[in-house]
């Protein structure tokens, strides 16, 4: 089966780095991404990671641990276009299992 | 023009009814799939289709029926809404196993 752990929400001033976790248990493995979402509005992808380490794209960079089924999502240099929900989805058999999402709420 | 288009964007309907929702896409994807959210949670998969001759079941597909019109084209039905179906419905296309393109979404309220 396919089940992902996220942490709720974080409070984070414009500038600073916040660090969002993901666990997975997913059968048939095959990699993790990352999704942001404005309120009421469309998830917009961010980042794939199918191979362990690092993927850095722009501010934003994700890792991934295979053999500890973990990864997290990197926003550097805060700003307050970032606040929104960011949502791992772990990529197995065919489809997307998505995290209940992390609320990001970034302040002057 | 938005490659993946939604409708209808919001609908107000009453239990008992045959609501449909549409999706089409111009990205000219095999891969298309319907997600509810509910607020607080993430997506979660209803069906997914690969092409016109494949339909898949995701983890909550009871109540909820899908047709693959076209390479294009993934309607969603509700044959007989509930109010527990009020959500948030969203379509999404992709061409492999990384980004998935979401359509706009559409705000289902069953009264």
């Amino acid at each position: 089966g396919q089940s992902l752990e996220q942490p709720s929400e974080v409070t984070a001033v414009e500038g600073a780095i916040v660090q969002i976790n993901c666990t997975y248990q997913t059968s048939g493995f095959y990699g993790l991404s990352w999704y942001q979402q404005h309120d009421g509005g469309a998830p917009t992808f961010l980042s794939y990671n199918a191979l362990d380490g690092l993927e850095e794209t722009g501010r934003f960079s994700s890792f991934l641990s295979r053999s500890d089924s973990y990864g997290y999502l990197l926003l550097q240099e805060l700003q307050m276009k970032d606040s929104a929900s960011y949502f791992c989805a772990a990529q197995g058999n065919n489809r997307l299992a998505f995290g209940k999402g992390n609320q990001v709420v970034v302040i002057p | 023009d938005a490659d993946v288009t939604q409708t209808p964007r919001n609908r107000i309907t009453k239990t008992g009814k045959r609501i449909m929702l549409e999706c089409s896409q111009t990205k000219g994807h095999d891969r298309m799939y319907w997600y509810r959210q509910d607020p607080g949670l993430g997506l979660r998969l209803i069906y997914y289709s690969f092409d016109v001759k494949d339909i898949n079941k995701g983890e909550i597909s009871d109540g909820y029926s899908v047709s693959r019109q076209a390479q294009a084209k993934f309607s969603l039905s509700l044959e007989s809404a509930i109010p527990n179906q009020t959500a948030l419905y969203f379509c999404a296309t992709t061409s492999g196993e990384d980004e998935q393109f979401f359509g706009p979404g559409t705000r289902l309220t069953v009264l």
